[in-house]
C-alpha cells in the first residue's frame, strides 16, 4: 500500500549514544517533515524539506539533524541521545500545492526512550 | 502566530453518547481545517477537514463546520461507539508556509 514507512518501530539508547531513523514515502510528495509527539504538547515539527534539497529547521531542531537523500527518503538524526529526547517521532509527507485539501499522509511512528 | 487551541481530555463516554470536542485557531491567512484521529500505536489518520469558511466536514459519522466568526472548528458525532476511542487532533494549514500547526490532542475513550 502506498504511504510512508519509518524504521525502526521502537528504539532504547543510552545517554550519549547515536541513531538515525529513517523514513521513506511512495507517493511522489515533494514536502517531507519529522515532527516529536510528547504527552500535552501535541506535535512538535522539528525539520521539514519543501523539496528535495532542501531543510529547514522547524520549533524544536536543537540535539537533530536531517537528511533528504532523495525524493522518496528524508532520515533524522541524534548524534548523541539525552533522555529529553525520549518521545514518538513521526515522518509525514505532502505534496506542495495540495497540502490544504489533501492534509499530510503519516508514518507509524518510531518511538524512541533514551536512559 | 498561527496555532490552534482544543478541548483538555481525557473525555470518557458511554456507548451511544454524544461527543463534541471543542477546536479554536488563530491563523495570519485563510487557513484549511482538519481533524486528525490517531488509534492506539499508530500514526494520526486524516478523519476530516474543510477549505473555507462554512464548509462541513464530515467522515465515519463525525462532522465538524468551518466558524470563520467565531474561528472554531468543533467535532462532533451523535453516537460514539467503542471503536471510536483514540486521540483527535485538530489542525490547521495555510496556503503559505510549508506546516501544520496541532492542538495538543483529546483522548477520548468509550466505555460499553
Amino acid at each position: 500500500n502506498a504511504g510512508v514507512t519509518q524504521t525502526p518501530k521502537f528504539q532504547v539508547l543510552k545517554t550519549g549514544q547515536s541513531m538515525t531513523l529513517q523514513c521513506a514515502q511512495d507517493m511522489n510528495h515533494n514536502s517531507m517533515y519529522w515532527y516529536r509527539q510528547d504527552p500535552g504538547m501535541g506535535l512538535r515539527l522539528i525539520y521539514y524539506s519543501a523539496s528535495e534539497g532542501t531543510t529547514d529547521k522547524g520549533e524544536v531542531p536543537n540535539g537533530y539533524n536531517v537528511s533528504r537523500l532523495n525524493k522518496r527518503e528524508f532520515s533524522l538524526r541524534l548524534e548523541s541521545a539525552a533522555p529529553s529526547q525520549t518521545s514518538v517521532y513521526f515522518c509525514a509527507s505532502s505534496e506542495p500545492g495540495t497540502r490544504a485539501n489533501y492534509g499530510y499522509t503519516f508514518g507509524s511512528g518510531t518511538r524512541l526512550t533514551v536512559v | 502566530g498561527d496555532s490552534v487551541t482544543q478541548m483538555e481530555g481525557p473525555v470518557t463516554l458511554s456507548e451511544e453518547a454524544f461527543l463534541t470536542i471543542n477546536c479554536t485557531y488563530t491563523a495570519t491567512g485563510y487557513p484549511s481545517l482538519f481533524w486528525y484521529v490517531q488509534y492506539p500505536g499508530e500514526g494520526l489518520q486524516l478523519l476530516l477537514k474543510a477549505t473555507k469558511a462554512d464548509d462541513k466536514g464530515s467522515n465515519k459519522g463525525f462532522e465538524a463546520t468551518y466558524r470563520k466568526e467565531t474561528t472554531s472548528f468543533h467535532l462532533e458525532k451523535g453516537s460514539v461507539q467503542v471503536s471510536d476511542s483514540a486521540v483527535y487532533f485538530c489542525a490547521l494549514t495555510l496556503n503559505t508556509g510549508n506546516q501544520f500547526y496541532f492542538g495538543t490532542g483529546t483522548s477520548l475513550t468509550v466505555i460499553p
